[in-house]
């Protein structure tokens, strides 16, 4: 089974800086995707990136990027030019393509609470 | 507007009884799925569907049920075999196929049961 890990229940960046959030998968498939949603205080799920295992390059959406590295199964976040509003708790998740009925199914991680200090 | 949507926000009810969550979407997606949120847990997974009258366990179906007669509905039944329900639910719905394969989350609703 697959399995997901976020180390840093909670993280703290002053506005304006840069912070990375980390995230760890175990698989033993070869194509999956992988995702970070974030869940403000209105617990509202949003989708922030997505990054598709067979392409080498690492996805980007305006302040957001991550660091994909899939021989260490590391997907982390990186915000750049912190916003208040992105304080929020964020999840990484894991989506399998490999495995039959079942490859519809999200695997989260528990998540890190992001504090954006003014 | 496309999206999903879950109804009430808040639900309150005593224990032994079933409850029913509702979801709704109208972004035409076949998928549907239905999470259960603890403090500290991340979310995880209930139940899915991925087309009309077809459905799956997903980790933690014990204690609930569910039917798919509509594509756009993906109700949950909260029963009273489940030892710990209160919790935040969320909805979600995707694509089964092609590359869009991220999931859209509902608002959520909060069961309290005492």
């Amino acid at each position: 089974a697959q399995t997901v890990t976020q180390s840093q229940p909670e993280m703290s960046v002053q506005e304006a800086e840069t912070v990375t959030l980390s995230c760890t998968y175990d698989t033993s498939e070869s194509d999956y995707y992988l995702f970070w949603y974030k869940q403000p205080p209105s617990r509202q799920m949003i989708l922030v990136i997505r990054q598709e295992a067979y392409k080498q390059q690492n996805a980007t959406e305006n302040r957001f990027s991550v660091n994909f590295q899939k021989a260490a199964k590391s997907f982390s976040l990186k915000i750049s030019d912190s916003q208040l509003g992105d304080a929020a708790m964020y999840f990484c998740a894991y989506r399998g393509l490999n495995s039959g009925g079942s490859n519809y199914k999200l695997t989260f991680g528990k998540g890190t609470l992001l504090t954006v200090n003014p | 507007d496309g999206g999903i949507t879950q109804s009430p926000k808040y639900l309150f009810r005593k224990e032994g009884q079933n409850v029913t969550l509702s979801c709704e979407q109208n972004l035409n997606h076949d998928a549907m799925y239905w999470y259960r949120q603890d403090p500290g847990q991340g979310l995880r997974l209930i139940y899915y569907s991925q087309i009309v009258n077809d459905f799956q366990k997903g980790d933690i179906a014990e204690g609930y049920s569910v039917s798919r007669e509509k594509k756009e509905s993906f109700p949950l039944t909260v029963t009273s075999a489940q030892k710990n329900p209160t919790a935040f639910y969320l909805c979600a719905s995707s694509y089964s196929s092609g590359s869009f394969y991220e999931q859209y989350f509902g608002p959520g609703t909060r069961l309290t049961v005492t």
